[in-house]
């Protein structure tokens, strides 16, 4: 099976912009979950879908939304970027929440540098 | 609210060499899962060892194994055989049973422990 994949891989951007990452989970997993990782703040959850709702969010400001789709496909967006948000972006899937189904598995990251 | 420590930010093992890396954590549910993951430099998030917390015997997976004691709410990762590839950064993580919308897969991570293998 193919892994997480999560699109762009890099991506560079200015103050108040806006951008969206886009993360296709493994097949036939339902949940997708994000997580900012940065060298000062470790690695932090941002929000948690499941079969397109969103179930659980971190303690991110209103910036910070995502959605999932109806194939499990995933993105998030980040509007009116700021400096503090250059982080390495994570995505990872797991099958649902069962024992059994709930660990996740992660992809490469989307490393966005805001300038 | 759950918290997960990792004590040890930087270590350092010979090739061949056993190392263990050290996690506690604070929770107060009694059923909860906990994770290692690894990250080497192409910072690749790699599941390396899961535990249930109702489960007494310790996992294992190959050259990798637990030490987990529910009671001291501590959860090692022994390293045996220490490989180059085994060089990264190791995350302890932490999966409650439930959050604010219910069952959750909320993970919660430690700051990692920079591992060193030297040839």
């Amino acid at each position: 099976k193919a892994g997480v994949t999560q699109t762009p891989r890099y991506l560079i951007k200015t103050r108040g912009q806006q951008v969206t990452l886009s993360c296709s989970p493994i097949s036939g997993h339902r949940s997708v979950s994000w997580y900012q990782q940065t060298p000062g703040q470790g690695l932090q959850f941002l929000f948690e879908y499941f079969s397109e709702t969103q179930r659980n969010k971190g303690n991110f400001p209103g910036r910070f939304s995502g959605r999932q789709f109806s194939n499990s496909r995933s993105e998030m967006n980040v509007s009116t970027l700021e400096l503090g948000d250059s982080a390495l972006y994570l995505c990872a899937s797991s099958l649902g929440f069962l024992a059994g189904s709930e660990t996740q598995y992660f992809g490469p990251g989307t490393r966005l540098l805001v300038l | 609210a759950q918290t997960v420590t990792q004590s040890q930010p930087e270590m350092s093992v010979q090739e061949a060499e056993t190392v263990t890396l050290s996690c506690t954590y604070d929770t107060s549910e009694s059923n909860y899962y906990l994770f290692w993951y690894k990250q080497p430099p192409s910072r690749q998030m790699i599941l390396v060892i899961r535990q249930e917390a109702y489960k007494q015997q310790n996992a294992t997976e190959n050259r990798f194994s637990v030490n987990f004691q529910k009671a001291a709410k501590s959860f090692s990762l022994k390293i045996s055989d220490s490989q180059l590839g085994d060089t990264a950064m190791y995350f302890c993580a932490f999966r409650g049973d439930e959050g604010d919308g219910g069952a959750t897969n909320k993970l919660i991570f430690g700051t990692g422990t920079l591992l060193a293998v030297q040839p």
